[in-house]
């Protein structure tokens, strides 16, 4: 299985700030990479697939970028409703795998 | 817009057998994965497997001896099924859409409300 490593496990920011998570795969999967965001007690919602697309009706502010192992999620100016926890998600290679999750707290 | 709705059995007893169901709304089921993901409390999310309207399934290996996704496209729905579960099988269960297309891969869109279900003697 393919591993993946998101770092940070959590940060804190303030409304208005520009946060990068990064997810780090065990080997290369091209631009197989999808982020989601979770609040709590919520299904996962798609934000970014094939690592810069942005799914549609997702704000702007979120981008993705990468390619082969090291991929980014940046929120540009975060927003009240952007606190939750975001995933990534691998889907070069079964079973698809998930990184374990950036819990994005207010400061 | 499609929508999916999912139920079943909440709490399970240890080796009993988990039934949940998930319905699609306004969409076809051709075209698509359907998929099951599973995330115990506080951690994080694992695909569980997924068929598609022929009824072609793909399993996790490391559930496979134990799971069956099946699909009723009369009815559109699709249903998993997972033996003799034990506590750690304790999660919520999400349905989902999975988009394939060549070149962009694959992902989840929409999800499922969630159910929980415990495993608790």
């Amino acid at each position: 299985d393919i591993q993946m490593t998101q770092s940070p496990s959590s940060l804190s920011a303030s409304v208005g700030d520009r946060v990068t998570i990064t997810c780090r795969t065990s080997q290369s999967i091209s631009s197989y990479l999808n982020w989601y965001q979770q609040k709590p007690g919520k299904a996962p919602k798609l934000l970014i697939y094939a690592a810069s697309s942005l799914q549609s009706g997702v704000p702007s502010r979120f981008s993705g970028s990468g390619s082969g192992t090291d991929f980014t999620l940046t929120i540009s100016r975060l927003q009240p409703e952007d606190f939750a926890t975001y995933y990534c998600q691998q889907s070069y290679s079964a079973p698809q795998t998930f990184g374990q999750g950036t819990k994005v707290e207010i400061k | 817009q499609v929508q999916l709705q999912q139920w079943g059995a909440g709490l399970l007893r240890p080796s009993e057998t988990l039934s949940l169901t998930c319905g699609v709304y306004d969409e076809s089921f051709s075209g698509y994965l359907w998929t099951w993901i599973r995330q115990p409390p506080g951690k994080g999310l694992e695909w569980i497997g997924e068929i598609n309207h022929f009824g072609y399934t793909n399993y996790n290996p490391s559930l496979k001896s134990r799971v069956t996704i099946s699909v009723d496209t009369s009815k559109n729905y699709f249903s998993l099924r997972l033996n003799s579960v034990t506590a750690a099988d304790t999660a919520v269960y999400y349905c989902a859409r999975q988009q394939v297309l060549r070149l962009l891969g694959r992902w989840f869109d929409p999800w499922g409300q969630g159910t929980l279900v415990t495993v608790s003697s």
